[in-house]
């Protein structure tokens, strides 16, 4: 697709549960980012990704979040033993790294812990 | 610690009239601005980026930016109810992440 896809669009997990969240970028995008947005809040920066480049990973709450990014491409956000505060949408952006990044959204997943 | 802070709002303004939505940076080192616009229950969009100091138009919409004020703004033109959104302000030093602000929330009365 022409766009930036995210995988599911939503996920229900129990307490304690581990998920995983994919990220598909737009082709030949080199930066990839995530964040999450609490009901009515802002835009939480979680980790970026840039090319080759070790990950800023200064976003990341907690030891139980983390990252990684496969041949450069796919992403995928894996968080253990999820406590209900993590509840929200985690959104994923690319952009190409020139002097104006301009990133694109996907529609997000909305991941709920019960 | 990178700051971006907006008001929070909600900005009423009736229809037709400018909106002006404000933004403040904390780091000096921030080289690209950005606006993005976001629905209720959608993802941001891009609609403006600006990069010097000045004024950049495009359609309705003009970002103005004061590097030495640390301060961006976008002026919306006209304003429409279409545009009732939370309008998302984005600071990027090259090849950096990109820091949010909180957004501010927009209302157009017809």
């Amino acid at each position: 697709g022409a766009g930036v896809s995210q995988s599911p669009s939503n996920k229900v997990t129990e307490k304690g549960k581990d998920v995983e969240l994919r990220c598909d970028p737009i082709s030949g995008h080199t930066a990839l980012y995530w964040y999450r947005q609490s009901l009515g809040q802002g835009l939480e920066f979680l980790i970026y990704f840039q090319g080759n480049s070790a990950p800023d990973k200064s976003g990341l709450p907690s030891d139980r979040f983390s990252a990684e990014r496969t041949g450069g491409s796919v992403s995928t956000l894996t968080i253990q033993r999820t406590q209900q505060e993590d509840s929200a949408v985690y959104l994923c952006a690319s952009s190409y790294r020139d002097r104006g990044p301009r990133n694109t959204f996907g529609s997000g997943t909305r991941l709920t812990v019960v | 610690q990178k700051e971006v802070e907006q008001n929070s709002g909600p900005l009423s303004v009736p229809e037709g009239a400018i909106a002006s939505l404000n933004c403040t940076y904390s780091d000096r080192g921030s080289q690209s601005f950005f606006w993005y616009r976001q629905y209720s229950g959608k993802s941001p969009e891009l609609i403006m980026s600006i990069y010097s100091n000045g004024d950049q138009e495009d359609g309705r919409f003009t970002a103005q930016l004061n590097k030495a004020s640390q301060y961006v703004s976008l002026l919306i033109r006209d304003s429409q109810p279409s545009d009732s959104a939370t309008y998302l302000c984005a600071v990027n030093n090259y090849g950096q992440n990109f820091v949010f602000g909180p957004g501010t929330r927009l209302s157009v009365l017809p």
